[in-house]
């Protein structure tokens, strides 16, 4: 059964500093992986859709990668800025084609 | 705008009432789902509709009731609301099989039951 797992929870970092997030999940089986973000109290934004067959997606100053084989995927995001600030969850499509999602991490950019 | 529409936004109301919410989307998806995010903020899959017809049916009581009149509109009728329904829901489509399009959420709907 697949499981993602976001580590960490939360992170706290000063404005214009580069960071990583980091989601694993258990089965390489996976159709792709979607990273959101989430503001408090509003909904789900799509950030960045990786294929399986992809190892990389670049949007602006984010970017996501995807290691199947070692179950991991990774969102960079570049010169952080106080709006970054919110829930960011990936999700992976399993063989069920249903998305398997993470916790979560919490992200605070401290100007 | 392409998108995956809710509504409402908020919906507040007492318990033992019976309540809809509305979801549509104009992506030509042919998926549509609902989730529910609970105060710890894990999203659970509830429903999930394959052109009109109901392919994931998690185990969610029977007082939730999900309708697809057309492969744009999936809504969800509540029945006998309970204070542990309290819980943001997320409707969100996509396109079976086609995993490449991934997923598009609604802004979701905060629902409480007092």
């Amino acid at each position: 059964k697949q499981e993602v797992t976001q580590i960490p929870a939360a992170l706290s970092v000063p404005e214009g500093e580069n960071l990583v997030l980091n989601c694993s999940f258990t089965d390489s089986a996976i159709y792709n992986l979607q990273w959101f973000r989430q503001d408090p109290g509003k909904g789900l934004t799509s950030l960045l859709l990786i294929q399986s067959s992809q190892r990389e997606q670049t949007s602006g100053r984010l970017n996501a990668s995807l290691d199947k084989s070692s179950g991991r995927s990774t969102l960079y995001i570049a010169a952080s800025q106080p709006g970054d600030s919110a829930t960011y969850l990936c999700a992976g499509v399993d063989s069920n084609y249903q998305l398997i999602w993470g916790a979560g991490t919490k992200l605070i950019i401290k100007p | 705008d392409t998108a995956v529409s809710q509504t409402p936004k908020y919906l507040v109301t007492q318990m033992g009432n019976d309540k809809s919410i509305k979801c549509e989307q104009n992506l030509g998806h042919d998926t549509m789902y609902w989730y529910k995010q609970d105060s710890k903020k894990f999203l659970k899959i509830m429903f999930s509709y394959n052109n009109k017809e109901l392919i994931i049916n998690e185990t969610v009581p029977n007082r939730f009731s999900p309708k697809s009149p057309d492969k744009a509109h999936l809504n969800l009728h509540i029945n006998s609301l309970e204070l542990g329904d309290s819980a943001v829901y997320f409707c969100a489509s996509s396109q079976l099989g086609q995993v490449n399009y991934g997923y598009t959420f609604g802004s979701g709907t905060r629902l409480t039951v007092v």
